[in-house]
C-alpha cells in the first residue's frame, strides 16, 4: 500500500523556518516525481514546488520561489520542504504528494502567526 | 500562469440525479506529447484531496463508474451519473501540462 507519512509542521512567527518531511513507502520512490500542494484555510488548492526523480530538477510556485526549498533523499525514502522567511500568506495545510497527486499524504498545518 | 475556471460553484443535486461540472482552461491543455494533463480530483470535507480522473478521461482505480471525464482543447466535464451522499465535497480540475500546474477554484456538490 501506497503511504506517504508528513511530519514537521507547526507554529512560526513571521520570518521563521520550518522544514516538513515526508516519509514514504509502498512504492518506487527513486521512480517518482514528487511535490508539495498546500491548501489555505477555507480556499482552494495551490500547487508549491515540483522534484524530479533523482533531485536534479526543481519547479517553484513565484510565490515562495527564492524562499522554499524542496529536496529528496532516495535512500531514506523521504521528501522534504525547507521552508525561510517565512509569511502570514503561507499558513496552509501542506500536503506531500506522488506524482501529479496520483496519491496524497494527509496533511501537516503550518501557521505563521506572532 | 494558465487559469483554469470551474463553473458551477456551487451545485446542488438530488440524490440518484445526475451532475456535471465544467472547467475551462485559458489555454490548450494539449502536451507536446499530444496528451492533455488535465486531472479532476474530490476533497470531501476533512479529508485529503483524491485524484478521480487522470488525463481527461482515465479513472482511477477503486473510483466508482459513475464518475466519468471528457473534453479536449480548452473545455473539460466531470460528469456524475447518478449523485450518492458520498459524493459531497469540493471537487477540483487541474492542469499539469504548464509549470505552475494550477487548479480551479473547486465546486462544492452538495445534496438538496
Amino acid at each position: 500500500e501506497v503511504q506517504l507519512v508528513e511530519s514537521g509542521g507547526g507554529l512560526v512567527q513571521p520570518g521563521g523556518s520550518l522544514r516538513l518531511s515526508c516519509a514514504a513507502s509502498g512504492f518506487t520512490f527513486s521512480g517518482s516525481w514528487m511535490a508539495w500542494v498546500r491548501q489555505a484555510p477555507g480556499k482552494g488548492l495551490e500547487w508549491v514546488a515540483n522534484i524530479n526523480r533523482d533531485g536534479s530538477a526543481k519547479f517553484y510556485v513565484d510565490s515562495v520561489r527564492g524562499r522554499f526549498t524542496i529536496s529528496r533523499d532516495n535512500a531514506k525514502n523521504s521528501l522534504y520542504l525547507q521552508m525561510s522567511s517565512l509569511r502570514a500568506e503561507d499558513t496552509a495545510v501542506y500536503y506531500c504528494s506522488k506524482g501529479s497527486l496520483d496519491v496524497c499524504a494527509q496533511g501537516t498545518v503550518v501557521t505563521v502567526s506572532s | 500562469d494558465v487559469v483554469m475556471t470551474q463553473s458551477p460553484l456551487t451545485l446542488p443535486v438530488t440524490l440518484g440525479q445526475p451532475a456535471s461540472i465544467s472547467c475551462r482552461s485559458s489555454q490548450s491543455l494539449v502536451h507536446s506529447d499530444g496528451d492533455s494533463y488535465l486531472h479532476w480530483f474530490q476533497q470531501r470535507p476533512g479529508q485529503s484531496p483524491r485524484r478521480l480522473i487522470n488525463k481527461v478521461s482515465n479513472r482511477e482505480s477503486g473510483v466508482p463508474d459513475r464518475f466519468s471525464g471528457s473534453g479536449s482543447g480548452t473545455d473539460f466535464t466531470l460528469k456524475i451519473s447518478r449523485v450518492e451522499a458520498e459524493d459531497v465535497g469540493v471537487y477540483y480540475c487541474m492542469q499539469g501540462t504548464y509549470w505552475p500546474h494550477t487548479f480551479g477554484q473547486g465546486t462544492k456538490v452538495e445534496i438538496k
